[in-house]
């Protein structure tokens, strides 16, 4: 399976700031998906991205407030803007399925929001 | 609206016993099925991978698929207190490139 880093860990940050997460796969993939885990609760899908072209988000979650870049087939970030304490949660990064393979996450970044 | 479900738990079972987790989904156009294990802290990990109906077995973990009913389940048999952690059932429609829904988790406690 691919290996994927996460970048940073884990982060305390002030509200009203942003936050960029970057997430670097070992092996070119099409699709990377960006997932958000609140305290508690199971995955959430923030968006998908596709290199070459504007991410999918899906209902509920914005561009403005997310934004993502996926500049080739290993790297992709996510952008937290302006940040709330509801903003707390994991952000993970996850590649496939592709071509049958199971899809796999990086170790998650871990936001806090004071 | 696409749903995973499946019993929150907690689910409790004795040092060796078996567990039995299931899950429900609702969509019929669903082709593939996943179980996740996450420990608290950490991202989820890939335990076992379901595409056909029946059975399929790994080791102490067995996964049983009826898409008639719409439904999977995961057995660990021999439960450890090492199982214990949030067990995540998640599916995967036909088209391709589209993402995993997950259901929102059963938290097994295995007690020695």
């Amino acid at each position: 399976s691919a290996v994927i880093s996460q970048k940073p860990s884990r982060d305390i940050c002030q509200r009203g700031t942003s936050l960029t997460i970057q997430c670097q796969v070992d092996s070119q993939v099409t699709m990377m998906f960006w997932y958000r885990q609140q305290p508690g609760q199971s995955l959430t899908l923030i968006a998908t991205a596709n290199q070459g072209s504007e991410a999918t988000y899906e209902s509920g979650f914005v561009i403005d407030k997310f934004p993502i870049s996926r500049p080739n087939l290993t790297f992709s970030t996510l952008t937290v803007s302006n940040m709330s304490p509801e903003d707390s949660s994991i952000y993970l990064c996850s590649v496939g399925p592709e071509e049958g393979r199971p899809q796999h996450f990086g170790d998650g970044t871990r936001l806090s929001i004071l | 609206q696409k749903e995973v479900e499946q019993n929150s738990g907690p689910l409790s079972v004795p040092e060796g016993a078996i567990a039995s987790l299931n899950c429900t989904y609702s969509d019929r156009g669903s082709q593939s099925f996943f179980w996740y294990r996450q420990y608290s802290g950490k991202s989820p990990e890939l335990i076992m991978s379901i595409y056909s109906n029946g059975d399929k077995e790994d080791g102490r973990f067995t996964a049983q698929l009826n898409k008639a009913s719409q439904y999977v389940s995961l057995l660990i048999r021999d439960s450890q207190p090492s199982d214990s952690a949030t067990y995540l059932c998640a599916v995967k429609e036909a088209q391709a490139g589209t993402a995993l829904i997950f259901g929102k988790g059963t938290t097994l406690s295995v007690s020695s």
